[in-house]
């Protein structure tokens, strides 16, 4: 079956543009969670929605960064007058219900930001 | 705030060796995964912890979670160069907001020399 999916997979963006990445969750998870990793890092929480509502920002380095998901499946992470230290992969995940002990995030393959 | 640590960062072994990677974690949490990651790909999961003393094994990775001790361990037998890769624990609290979330270590990268 289809998993998560993400575009671009590489997206290379000049200091100041603005960049939109978008993830596809798995059909009919509720749960949807931003991460961003760093070269030789762990994955670093972004932000969730359960369903449209975005429940969790905390994680957002900046105001440069916003998240959306108005329909409650497909999401995007917008970023506004990239930075050098926006140069990372940014990983996507869904999961099927909100706080059961089933509970499991799917990755997508994660888009790869260079800002140069 | 959370804090999740895994030595070693680096390991390198022979093939057909043994050894552990360990993972420490600072409040408590009674969920723990164990996720691969192949140079250049995403995460593929490997192990979800849900009690203490829970033990999973595939194949050659055993994965161990000890909660009043806060560790996590990831045994690899016999290694074989398939297993290179990076390996990331991961621990799952419920947020302020009252979503789960995880928090990564900073992941061992993994190489099986022949």
């Amino acid at each position: 079956g289809a998993g998560v999916s993400q575009s671009p997979r590489y997206k290379v963006a000049k200091r100041g543009q603005d960049v939109a990445l978008r993830c596809d969750p798995i059909s009919g998870h509720v749960s949807l969670f931003w991460y961003q990793q760093a070269l030789g890092q762990g994955p670093e929480f972004l932000t969730y929605f359960q369903n449209e509502a975005q429940l969790d920002k905390s994680g957002l380095p900046s105001d440069r960064f916003f998240a959306e998901r108005p329909e409650g499946s497909v999401s995007t992470l917008k970023i506004q007058r990239t930075q050098q230290e926006d140069s990372a992969v940014y990983l996507c995940a869904s999961s099927l219900a909100y706080r059961t002990k089933l509970y499991e995030q799917y990755f997508g393959p994660g888009t790869r930001l260079t800002v140069t | 705030e959370l804090k999740v640590e895994q030595n070693p960062l680096f390991l390198s072994m022979q093939e057909g060796k043994n050894y552990t990677i360990y993972c420490n974690y600072s409040t408590t949490s009674d969920r723990l995964y164990w996720y691969r990651q192949d140079p250049g790909k995403s995460l593929e999961s490997l192990f979800v912890l849900l009690s203490n003393g829970a033990v999973k094994q595939e194949g050659r990775l055993m994965a161990s979670l000890d909660t009043k001790a806060r560790l996590s361990t990831l045994h690899i037998t016999a290694a074989v160069h398939d297993l290179s890769a990076t390996y990331f624990c991961a621990v799952d609290q419920i947020s302020n907001f009252g979503n789960e979330k995880l928090t990564f270590g900073t992941g061992t990268r993994l190489t099986i020399i022949p």
